[in-house]
């Protein structure tokens, strides 16, 4: 059973600073996603990690993969307000109908 | 358009109401999915359809009875809920790749208060 693990749950960081969340799994995941989630509303898909040594950015987020080390990251660059969100992980066993995530990471940037 | 739409946005109904909670959406995926989240907690996966056919049921309490009318509507039944049943009720939708699903795509969910 494929189990997520992210830490930390809590990033409160300044505007303009660097941080990663990190997020290992359990067992052979057949792919990687990230998602982040504003409160009270739905969770918008930001990264699809499908290989090892896959890299994706979008503005002030990375996302990479490492499937030996069963990790992957998602790196905050110049950190700004608007990033404040919770990102969730996610992995899904071979077909991808269930997906089981992590905890989630509840990010606050400071002004 | 990645747009999966779910009516209504909120709910109120008490233990021996029946409502039913509603999902669309027109881009050709052939795999939909009802989640519970209850408040700072992940998504918690409860059915998914694929190609209209109810193909995983999380063991999920019979007081809830999907129904997948067609390839783009879902619908939750609810029937006799109970307080603890009180969450934010997400549909997703994604379509077919070899060998299985892409990535899922979530609608703007159904907050549903249980009295």
């Amino acid at each position: 059973e494929l189990k997520v693990e992210q830490n930390p749950l809590f990033l409160s960081m300044q505007e303009g600073k660097n941080y990663t969340i990190y997020c290992n799994y359990s067992t052979t995941s057949d792919r990687l996603y990230w998602y982040r989630q504003d409160p009270g509303k739905s969770l918008e898909s930001l990264f699809v990690l499908l290989s090892n040594g896959a890299v994706k950015q979008e503005g002030r987020l990375m996302a990479s993969l490492d499937t030996k080390a069963r990790l992957s990251t998602l790196h905050i660059t110049a950190a700004v307000h608007d990033l404040s969100a919770t990102y969730f992980c996610a992995g899904s066993e071979t077909s991808g109908s269930r997906l089981t995530f992590g905890e989630g990471t509840q990010l606050t940037v400071n002004p | 358009d990645t747009e999966v739409t779910q009516t209504p946005k909120h709910l109120v109904m008490g233990m021996t109401n029946k409502k039913s909670l509603k999902c669309e959406q027109h881009m050709g995926h052939r795999a939909m999915y009802w989640y519970k989240q209850k408040a700072k907690k992940p998504p918690e996966l409860m059915f998914v359809y694929s190609y209209e056919k109810l193909s995983i049921n999380e063991s999920v309490p019979s007081r809830f009875s999907p129904e997948c009318p067609n390839s783009s509507l879902l619908n939750l039944h609810l029937h006799a809920l109970q307080p603890e049943d009180s969450a934010l009720y997400l549909c997703a939708s994604s379509q077919e790749r070899t060998g299985g699903w892409e990535t899922q795509y979530f609608g703007p969910g159904t907050r549903l208060l249980v009295l």
